[in-house]
């Protein structure tokens, strides 16, 4: 099975820089996602990782460490319309994806 | 880039109805897609895997004689819920993954279900 664990809310100011953490122990592994769910809306994508390390697209990056069963996503110059649900999820070797109940961000001026 | 598009985005329908939702994967060939459902501040949680000309494969605790899928083709599946009660109101979500050599490929999500039975 998976266990995936997140924060539940985080709130900041815009501007500022916040880092969301995951960590997870799961019976296979294939790969990290995080997406971004505004409410009552579908998930988009954010970021990828398989392999150790940072991967930084704009003001979002991702960094895992598989020996840790960690990952991070680090949102820099907040911005009001960040303010959402970020989920984090860990994908398996059929592909199926387990979700993290997610962590609500709230970004205030 | 892909789009999925799932129909309708809202339904609203008396108990014991049975509804269908479709979701169309619109510039890709997939031969997986994924039905989730997500009740009010929870996580999306997996339902069942459609697979491309062959059964679905259930999560544990999902019924498959009440949450029908077909996957007829490469860029069609639809989920049927057979006689909705109020307890099956929730948002429903599927998603769609590339063939072959999208090993790094994320999944890509339709616009979601929101399924309410009176």
């Amino acid at each position: 099975g998976q266990n995936i664990d997140q924060p539940t809310e985080m709130t900041a100011t815009e501007g500022a820089i916040v880092q969301i953490n995951c960590t997870y122990q799961t019976s296979g592994f294939n790969g990290l996602f995080w997406y971004q769910q505004h409410a009552g809306e579908a998930p988009t994508f954010l970021s990828y990782n398989v392999l150790d390390g940072l991967e930084e697209k704009g003001r979002f990056s991702s960094f895992l460490s598989r020996s840790k069963g960690y990952s991070y996503l680090l949102l820099k110059e907040l911005q009001m319309k960040d303010s959402a649900s970020y989920l984090c999820a860990v994908r398996d070797g059929d592909y199926k994806l387990s979700f993290g109940a997610g962590t609500t961000v709230t970004v205030r001026a | 880039g892909a789009v999925v598009s799932q129909h309708p985005s809202w339904v609203i329908c008396k108990s014991g109805t049975s509804v269908k939702i479709e979701c169309r994967s619109l510039d890709f060939q997939a031969t997986t897609m994924f039905w989730y459902r997500q009740f009010p501040k929870q996580s999306l949680m997996l339902m069942a895997t459609s697979n491309e000309g062959s059964k679905a494969t259930y999560e544990q605790g999902v019924e498959k004689d009440k949450f029908l899928i077909n996957h007829a083709s490469l860029t069609l599946s639809t989920l049927t819920v057979t006689s909705a009660h109020p307890e099956d109101s929730s948002f429903y979500i599927c998603s769609a993954r590339k063939m072959r050599g999208s090993g790094n490929q994320p999944q890509h999500f339709g616009d979601g279900t929101r399924l309410s039975i009176l």
